[in-house]
């Protein structure tokens, strides 16, 4: 089945500072979901980003599909950002279970 | 307001006995899905539903029944045969398999 790996697992950072979290995936897809996990486990809705550029705010998303990763980029991290982020994509890359990869940590210190 | 709702948020349970988890969505959404997860892990599909009166097994179904009875609902069930089922479990609906998915906000389950 297809596989997710997110990169970095952990990542701290201070207030203010920009990071940019990676997800590869090992075969063609045509939807990616980008999730913010917070301190009390529910998993917010960040991006449904299948191609291209999508941005709210402080965050943007940015999916290469031909060649299989998407990144998600925090601008002037604030500490509220801290949490576990996902993405997640289609399990055979068409209309199926989603698949999860295994988060990247992050945590903002004031 | 629209949502998914799981119930309860903390649920503990004694070792041999089966407890059934809820998750209601008022969004008529078609897809329901359920999920474990573990700490420092990722998710893992337990069962998925695409439409009302059909489910299908996800990757780690052992141990666990389901049923959709109405578009609403898709409540968890979690038998005596599930041998580690201490666990975080998230609900989660979308518009059809190949949509967004939203989720709840899920339920802590502890075996004392």
């Amino acid at each position: 089945g297809i596989q997710v790996e997110q990169s970095p697992p952990d990542l701290i950072l201070q207030e203010g500072a920009n990071s940019t979290l990676r997800c590869n995936f090992s075969d063609s897809v045509n939807n990616l979901q980008w999730f913010h996990q917070n301190p009390w486990g529910q998993l917010i809705n960040l991006f449904y980003i299948p191609s291209g550029t999508k941005q709210n705010g402080r965050l943007s998303a940015t999916t290469v599909a031909t060649e299989r990763y998407s990144l998600l980029y925090i601008s002037s991290s604030q500490t509220t950002d801290s949490g576990v982020y996902f993405c997640a994509v289609p399990a055979q890359g068409g209309s199926e279970k989603l698949v999860f990869g295994k988060g990247t940590k992050l945590t903002v210190n004031p | 307001d629209g949502g998914i709702t799981q119930s309860p948020k903390y649920l503990f349970r004694k070792e041999g006995q089966n407890v059934t988890l809820s998750c209601e969505q008022n969004l008529n959404h078609d897809a329901m899905y359920w999920y474990r997860q573990d700490p420092g892990q990722g998710l893992r599909l337990i069962y998925y539903s695409q439409i009302v009166n059909d489910f299908q097994k996800g990757d780690i179904a052992e141990g666990y029944s389901v049923s959709r009875e109405k578009k609403e609902s898709f409540p968890l069930t979690v038998t005596s045969a599930q041998k580690n089922p201490t666990a975080f479990y998230l609900c989660a609906s979308g518009q059809s398999m190949n949509t967004e998915a939203f989720f709840g906000q899920g339920t802590r389950l502890t075996v004392v």
